[in-house]
Order: C-alpha cells, then structure tokens, then sequence
C-alpha cells in the first residue's frame, strides 16, 4: 500500500515532442504528489506538485495530471528540450508525523535528442 | 545560495573503515533526512530527525548510525561499510513534516574498496 509505481523506467524523446511519465499508487492517504527532477551528480529539485483536491497543475511546461478515482498522476513535459534530460521521480507523502514521509516511485530516465 | 550542504562531496573508504558523513543546512528548517540512493534506483529513505527526535526506518541496517548535535548539522555514519554500502547519499531538510517541499543536498558518492 505504500508503494508508488512509475512507467516507464527510461523514455527518448525527440526536441519539442511531448514527454509523458505516469504514476499509480495504492494509499488514499496520500494528500501530496510532488515531482522530483535529478540530474547526474546532484541531489533531486523539486519540480512540481499536486493536491489531490485539483485534476491539473501547469508550470511553464510542465503540467501534472491528477486522476483520483484512478489512484494515477502523470507529468507531461511539452516542447522537451535537450536540457530536460534527467531522471525523474513521482512522489507520494501522507499528513502528519512520520506519515509525512516520501515514497519516491523507481524513477523515469528521460533523454531529449536533438 | 547553498541552503543544503552535503561534506564531502566525494569520499573513498576501505571495507569495514567507519566513515562519517555530514550535512548541514541554512534553512532553520526542523526536519532532516537522510536517504540512500543506489544506481538507477529510487532515494531510500534511513532515517530522519524532527529536532533531535530521532526516528529510524525498520529496514536501515544497525551498521547506520546518525547524529544530529543541533539545527543546523546532521551526521552519517557507517561503522563497517560494506560494497554493499556504496551509493550516492542525500541529505534533505524541510520546515515540519507536513510541509510540501523537502529541499535536497547535491550528495555524497560513496565509494568503497
């Protein structure tokens, strides 16, 4: 239950294609999506997040997309760009204490090519 | 400006040789964490601190230990690191627990011979 499924493990994306990574997960207690951006050598960037009283958050060119009947968020990252090859991570975190923790999903290796 | 800082940023040890790790931040923030990260996988979270409540995860081995001696400092260590043991190593903070963002440090790669 408190596990966060992430697909697909590694996507190529060509320059100004649409980038799609998808999440599922289990507990209802989660009230907190956020999504992590790493690149190679550095600690995750918070990128992104969504409640789940929201079907939608867009940032630029990022957009979070929230389904809660479905337990499912996705990130789309519109006009990819070379410099948004990294790896990135969903997230899930519950309220209060300990529960506040994150579970990261496995983490999408994303390469953008030129 | 740095606010999650992360010494050294590189370290070699032997098996078995104690090594320690260190995090400091400037965010005044109440929560510290302390994650494992393995190639290609997802950060493992070891334990965490509100304040100086300690709270270790079930599954963090015995041979990872933590001290977090005030706010701003919060430290790693690993008795008898293992091959196993290798690993990029991130310290996070935030405000409580409930807050939204957890702020992440660059890391510590960890090598061992």
């Amino acid at each position: 239950q408190q596990q966060v499924k992430q697909s697909p493990q590694s996507l190529i994306v060509q320059k100004g294609g649409i980038s799609i990574i998808n999440c599922a997960y289990e507990n209802t207690a989660f009230d907190y999506f956020p999504w992590y951006q790493q690149f190679p050598g550095k600690g995750p960037a918070l990128l992104i997040a969504i409640r789940p009283d929201v079907s939608e958050k867009k940032e630029g060119r990022f957009t979070i997309s929230f389904n809660k009947s479905a337990k499912q968020f996705s990130l789309h990252i519109m006009d990819s760009q070379p410099g948004d090859s990294a790896t990135y991570f969903c997230a899930a975190r519950g309220y209060g204490g300990s529960q506040g923790n994150l579970i990261f999903g496995k983490g999408t290796k994303l390469s953008v090519k030129p | 400006d740095a606010m999650v800082i992360q010494n050294p940023r590189y370290q070699v040890t032997q098996f078995g040789k104690p090594v320690t790790l260190s995090c400091s931040q400037t965010l005044n923030h109440n929560v510290m964490y302390w994650y494992q990260q393995k190639s290609s996988q997802a950060p493992k979270l070891l334990f965490h601190y509100y304040d100086k409540d300690f709270n270790n995860e079930a599954d963090t081995p015995d041979n990872f230990q933590s001290r977090r001696p005030n706010t701003s400092f919060c430290f790693l260590d690993i008795r008898s690191p293992g091959l196993g043991d290798a690993a990029m190593y991130l310290c996070a903070t935030s405000r409580e627990y409930s807050t939204d963002t957890q702020y992440f440090g660059p890391g510590t790669r960890l090598t061992v011979l």
